[in-house]
């Protein structure tokens, strides 16, 4: 299974932009990379996903590398409802399969 | 309004007992899937199940069963052979497994503490 590698943590001011990569080194044709975020004791949210082409919407941007072997997801002016874990997956066909990695925690500084 | 709702928020088990945990959505998808998810790690994969009656083992499957009698129902049951049942529970659902490029909605979980 495609695998995907984020740091550990980050840290972030309020209202200034956040990048959070993520690299997918082994990723495959079919792969869409998805990313999803989790607040303390509560199921994980559905944030952006995308496959080639780089993707906007209201939370956030994608942005993803010519060879997608890595992508970024652009939180544009960071709030302190921001503060949380982040995953990068990867799902295709074989969904069901989705490995979600440890994440990165963001924490959003006043 | 549409969702996926798991139940109880909070479950206490006894040692050697086995327990279900409930999982229901009206968002007429045909995958759901079950994760669970230890303090300060990510989610694990335990079954999923693409369409009624028709479930799949995932990574850590040993000690757990599951059943998809109707779309909308997909309960997980920690049996007593799972060592370590102490976690937080998530279920989850997605239009199709087939249709990766569609987002998957999670529940709020469940906190299974074994005394």
């Amino acid at each position: 299974d495609a695998k995907t590698t984020q740091p550990n943590s980050m840290e972030s001011n309020e209202e200034e932009p956040v990048h959070l990569p993520c690299n997918h080194s082994t990723i495959s044709g079919t792969d869409y990379i998805h990313w999803y975020r989790q607040l303390p004791s509560q199921g994980p949210e559905y944030v952006i996903h995308g496959l080639t082409s780089n993707v906007n919407n209201r939370m956030a941007s994608l942005a993803i590398a010519e060879d997608r072997k890595s992508s970024t997801l652009i939180l544009h002016r960071a709030t302190l409802r921001d503060a949380a874990v982040y995953y990068c997956i990867l799902r295709d066909t074989n969904a069901g399969k989705s490995t979600f990695g440890d994440g990165t925690t963001l924490t959003v500084k006043p | 309004d549409g969702g996926i709702t798991q139940s109880p928020k909070y479950l206490f088990r006894k040692e050697g007992q086995n327990v279900t945990l409930s999982c229901e959505q009206n968002l007429n998808h045909d995958a759901m899937y079950w994760y669970r998810q230890d303090p300060g790690q990510g989610l694990r994969l335990i079954y999923y199940s693409q369409i009624v009656n028709d479930f799949q083992k995932g990574d850590i499957a040993e000690g757990y069963s599951v059943s998809r009698e109707k779309k909308e129902s997909f309960p997980l049951t920690v049996t007593s052979a799972q060592k370590n049942p102490t976690a937080f529970y998530l279920c989850a659902s997605s239009i199709s497994r087939q249709r990766p490029n569609t987002e998957a909605f999670f529940g709020q979980g469940t906190r299974l503490t074994v005394v």
